[in-house]
């Protein structure tokens, strides 16, 4: 089974710009694994906010944008908010019998 | 808009059972694959079930697999999760999750939707 690696932890500060990653260890990863970013907030459920690589849902800010690079999925995070402040999580499609794989997650700071 | 209520949960001796329950609404149940994902305290997200849209096939992780079973009700909108021989390490916040599968004008796109989660605590 598959092993999706993530940044454990990365601090940004109000108004700049940070991008995560999402690694896989069966190599490059591509559209065809339907990479979604998933941010969830202390306490709260996990909600996602980019799907499909690139794909916004009608909730998610547009300052959040997602993209291949260099092997790799990645969430960019323009003009940073203290509201973004939570874990962010890469979930990765392989189907057959273990069809999705989570990212360890990354907490991200704005400071 | 889709909405996923969850139920059941609750706090259970090891070895015990329980049952999760997962109502759907405000999209066409039976035609999309669901899945369970679980989060232990403090740690990540962790993939454990998965049921097709028909009721077939079903997936388990290794951490489950024997112990837990999906089923869906497609005619009540349901998910579940029979949970068996329930471990302290299953301590968890266990989530409904529908897996989006769709075609736009730029073609396949998958995405998912979250319940709001219940919590499972095992311990004597």
């Amino acid at each position: 089974q598959a092993v999706v690696t993530q940044e454990p932890s990365v601090t940004v500060s109000p108004g700049g710009t940070v991008t995560l990653t999402c690694n896989s260890s069966t190599g490059a990863v591509t559209s065809g694994d339907f990479p979604n970013w998933i941010q969830q907030k202390s306490g709260q459920a996990p909600k996602t906010l980019i799907y499909s690589t690139a794909n916004r849902h009608p909730w998610t800010p547009a300052r959040f944008s997602g993209s291949l690079l260099g092997g790799k999925a990645a969430l960019t995070l323009s003009s940073a908010q203290p509201e973004d402040e939570a874990d962010y999580y890469c979930l990765l499609y392989f189907g057959g019998p273990h069809p999705w794989v989570f990212g360890g997650g990354t907490k991200l700071t704005v400071l | 808009d889709v909405h996923l209520v969850q139920s059941g949960g609750g706090l259970v001796h090891p070895g015990g059972s329980l049952r999760l329950s997962c109502a759907a609404s405000g999209f066409s149940f039976s035609s999309y694959e669901m899945n369970w994902v679980r989060q232990t305290p403090g740690k990540g997200l962790e993939w454990i079930s998965y049921v097709g849209s028909s009721g077939s096939p079903v997936h388990y992780a290794d951490s489950v697999k024997g112990r837990f079973t999906i089923s869906r009700d497609n005619s009540k909108k349901s998910l579940f999760l029979h949970m068996n021989s329930l471990r302290v390490e299953d301590t968890a916040v266990y989530y409904c999750v529908e897996d989006w599968f769709h075609y736009d004008s730029d073609g396949p796109k998958r995405s998912d939707y979250w319940g709001q989660g219940t919590l499972v605590t095992v311990s004597s």
